[in-house]
């Protein structure tokens, strides 16, 4: 069975500061990764997703991710953060090419951004 | 245009009563998923519709659980006998249906058994 591993359940950064948010998979053929953000009592935000085309992924907002396979990886970054970017993130790889594209996630990660 | 829209927002029940959460996809989305956020398990998919069909309901907890959907379009999550246990947010999401194509995500029900 695929499944992603985000460790660590909180990142707090400055405002203008790196954002890194690790996530790391695990599967037996290619994934297709995705993040999705959650502001608080709202439903998921997809950010951007993995589909092979290209290793490094731009997203929305200025997020980007990178994929890498030997590390089995894929960690999204962020070059400075915003007090808009505090939210819940979420890492996710589809059942795909399985039965369906049912997503399984990862823990999640609350982003503080201090002022 | 219209984002994927759930029904209600809060729910409050009583344990052992049974409930219905809604769920309005995207039109033309043929797929549909359900999901579940609770603070202990996280996110847990819950069945998966194509079409009218349910061919993967592999993440339904019990038999307490059940889902329908008619006309290619809305659908309906019903818990019958509820449980404190099954306090979470549920979540519905759809998509077109082509391989790892993007889900998107209603705002969730929030339910809550006392």
């Amino acid at each position: 069975a695929q499944s992603v591993t985000q460790l660590g359940s909180h990142v707090s950064v400055s405002e203008g500061a790196l954002v890194l948010l690790r996530c790391n998979y695990s599967s037996s053929v290619p994934p297709y990764l995705f993040w999705y953000v959650q502001y608080p009592n709202q439903g998921l935000q997809l950010l951007l997703k993995y589909t092979s085309a290209a290793t490094l992924v731009k997203g929305i907002n200025g997020f980007e991710a990178e994929f890498k396979k030997s590390e089995t990886s894929f960690h999204l970054t962020k070059p400075s953060a915003h007090m808009s970017d505090a939210a819940e993130y979420f890492c996710a790889v589809s059942d795909w090419p399985g039965a369906n594209s049912k997503l399984t996630f990862g823990k999640g990660i609350t982003l503080s951004v201090r002022p | 245009g219209a984002g994927v829209s759930q029904s209600p927002s809060n729910k409050v029940t009583e344990k052992g009563k049974d409930v219905e959460l809604r769920c309005d996809p995207i039109s033309g989305h043929t797929a549909l998923y359900w999901y579940r956020q609770s603070l202990g398990q996280g996110l847990e998919f819950l069945i998966y519709f194509q079409g009218n069909s349910a061919p993967d309901k592999s993440g339904l907890p019990s038999d307490r659980f059940s889902a329908e959907r008619t006309g290619g379009s809305v659908s309906t999550l019903t818990i019958q006998r509820t449980q404190q246990e099954d306090s979470a947010v549920y979540l519905c999401a759809s998509s077109q249906g082509q391989g790892p194509d993007t889900q998107y995500f209603g705002p969730g029900t929030r339910l809550t058994v006392l």
